[in-house]
């Protein structure tokens, strides 16, 4: 059973600080990474992707792989309230397996 | 990324009846999928609408309840069937790209509840 894990929060942060939302996973052979935003009532919205390890960086969004780890990391940079919202971590394996969704942080950014 | 229009985008429907749920792209995708998210809960996946074949289907989820056709490379359908009250949950159409490794994108999501 191929897992993906996440702290499902709350997580509170005050406007303008760093966001850092977490993710491991079961499947070492695991190839693909990506971060989904949720906001309320909405569909996922594909935000980052990671396919190596290290940092990735795309404006205010840093995502992190650490495949030895099975750890992968999303930073947000000077947080708003607008980035308030459930992130889904989702992971595909190897062998060309369907996206496995972990349950999602919800993160609520405090003006 | 594709435009994905879902619909209806959500509805309330009597026990023991079916929803059929539609799903367009705005271009020709090979990879669709269905997913369900049940409230408060993640995406799990229901099935791979394959065009041309017969649905593959992840476990616990089977034809007879979850019916799924894709008669071309920009348009499915999953039916709920038989629908109970479990059934209520947000149904998603999904795309990806060329091959199952890539990210998928979604449509609106279609809301259902079975009363």
């Amino acid at each position: 059973q191929k897992e993906v894990e996440q702290n499902s929060g709350p997580l509170s942060v005050p406007e303008g600080a760093i966001a850092s939302l977490n993710c491991t996973y079961s499947d070492r052979g695991s190839q693909s990474f990506f971060w989904y935003r949720q906001y309320s009532g909405k569909s996922p919205e594909l935000i980052m992707s990671i396919y190596s390890n290290g940092d990735k960086e795309d404006g205010r969004f840093t995502a992190q792989l650490n495949k030895a780890s099975q750890y992968v990391s999303l930073l947000i940079r000077d947080s708003q309230p607008s980035d308030s919202a459930t992130y889904l971590c989702a992971v595909i394996g190897a062998g060309n397996t369907p996206l496995v969704f972990g349950k999602g942080t919800r993160l609520s950014v405090i003006a | 990324s594709a435009v994905i229009s879902q619909k209806p985008s959500r509805d309330i429907c009597q026990r023991g009846t079916s929803l059929t749920i539609q799903c367009q792209v705005d271009s020709q995708v090979t990879m669709m999928f269905w997913y369900r998210q049940q409230p408060g809960q993640s995406l799990t996946l229901i099935a791979t609408a394959n065009q041309g074949s017969e649905a593959t289907y992840e476990s616990g989820f089977v034809i007879d309840k979850f019916p799924i056709s894709r008669p071309n490379l920009t348009f499915s359908t999953l039916t709920v069937s038989n629908m109970s009250p479990e059934d209520s949950s947000i149904y998603l159409c999904s795309v990806g790209r060329a091959a199952m490794n890539t990210e998928a994108f979604f449509g609106q999501g279609t809301r259902l509840t079975v009363v």
